[in-house]
Parts: C-alpha cells; structure tokens; sequence
C-alpha cells in the first residue's frame, strides 16, 4: 500500500463512452501525475500537475481530460477513445523535490480496454 | 531534454546469485535524482533505491545497490542472493531537482526473470 488509490482498478467502455479515472492521496505531496503504460512501450508521461495547476501536457490527445480539484485528488476525464488508448494508466505522487525522501508513489493503475 | 536508456530489455539469473541491470541516461543538470523501480505482475510500482546526484556514496537498500558514475551517466543496479519474488519490470528514472515541472523520466525497463 503506497498511499496513493486508483479507482476503478478495470474499466471496459465503448469508443462513445465517457468515463473517468480518479486517483487520490493524502500522503501531503504536491505534484501528481498521469502515465499511461501500454504493452511493449515504455512509461508515457501525461499530464503533471503541481498544486493543482497543470505543468506540463505531453501533447495529450484532447479526447484525455484531467482534472486536478486539489493537491489530493486527480482525475482523467475520458471521451471518444480509440481501441489503441487501451492501457494500463498509472496515477503517482511526490513530494517537494528539496526533500531528502524525493521519490514518486504510484498508484495500482487502471487497466483501461476500449472496445 | 533529458533521456534515460535501459539497453537490456530481459535478463534472468539463478535463484541465489548476482544480477546488474544497466542504465544510461542524458542530461545538463548537475543535480537530480536516480530512482530504480520494481514492478511485478500486480503492477504495483515500487521504490527499489534511490540517489540524488551531488552524492558520491553508492545508496544500497539491503541485497540492492547501485553503480553511480556520474561522469559517465551511469546508473547500474545489482541484486545479491536474487529471490524468486525479485522477477519483475525494473525501471531506470530521472528527476531533475529544480526547474521545469516534477516529472519522472523512465526508461523502458528490464524484464527481469529470477529461475528456481
């Protein structure tokens, strides 16, 4: 248990579908991020937020919304996919980068299939 | 813009002996963070050691180490006394300290097969 839950662990939807990805910590941190992880690729960074502004989109289809309330709470709004946006999406969390304990903590992902 | 470069994309060793994962990566910085993550078929991304770049000292983590060169951008982990529970995905990553956003630069990994 890292302190960092995804919620839903799996998700089956339709291209016309629109669903949402919510992840949360209560660890204090103040970065959280998105990556997507699909088989036989190596970890995509998505989106970074920083108290809950938004710092860097690694040119993200729009079809991928998030959405960052508070430092706590995280959330990828997701409409119109394609079958190739089937995933593993990985939420994650750290601290301040001056702290001495500067790691990220992730998330047990949602495996996302899109049908 | 900083890259991270695991060239071995499997590996396997015998249960009880010695294993290195390799790891390069680029950047201008002169301080940032190394991280080695595990990940084994649960999925869970998991610390495995961590080394903040102005410290010369190897970090070890129990039967975990690593070989930092920093004037070669080399970042190797060894396992000692490898345990069936070791097989998993081990990633390389970078943080830079300061500037720019926090992210977390991985490599594609390591699939890492521990034989009984």
């Amino acid at each position: 248990e890292t302190g960092v839950t995804q919620t839903p662990r799996h998700l089956v939807m339709g291209m016309t579908n629109k669903k949402s990805l919510k992840c949360e910590q209560h660890l204090g941190h103040n970065a959280m991020y998105w990556y997507k992880q699909s088989a036989k690729k190596p970890l995509e960074l998505m989106f970074v937020y920083n108290f809950k502004e938004q710092t860097e989109n690694n040119s993200v289809p729009s079809r991928f919304s998030p959405e960052c309330p508070n430092s706590s709470h995280l959330f990828l709004h997701l409409h119109t996919l394609q079958p190739e946006d089937s995933a593993l999406y990985l939420c994650a969390s750290s601290p301040p980068r001056t702290g001495l304990n500067t790691e990220a903590f992730f998330g047990q992902g949602t495996r996302l299939t899109v049908v | 813009a900083q890259t991270v470069t695991q060239s071995q994309p499997e590996m396997s060793v015998q249960e009880a002996e010695t294993v290195t994962l390799s790891c390069t990566y680029d950047t201008s910085e002169s301080n940032y963070y190394l991280f080695w993550y595990k990940q084994p078929p649960s999925r869970q991304m998991i610390l495995v050691i961590r080394q903040e770049a102005y410290k010369q000292q190897n970090a070890t983590e129990n039967r975990f180490s690593v070989n930092f060169q920093k004037a070669a951008k080399s970042f190797s982990l060894k396992i000692s006394d490898s345990q069936l529970g070791d097989t998993a995905m081990y990633f390389c990553a970078f943080m830079r300290t300061q500037g720019g956003s926090e992210k977390l630069v991985f490599g594609k990994g390591t699939k890492l097969t521990v034989n009984p």
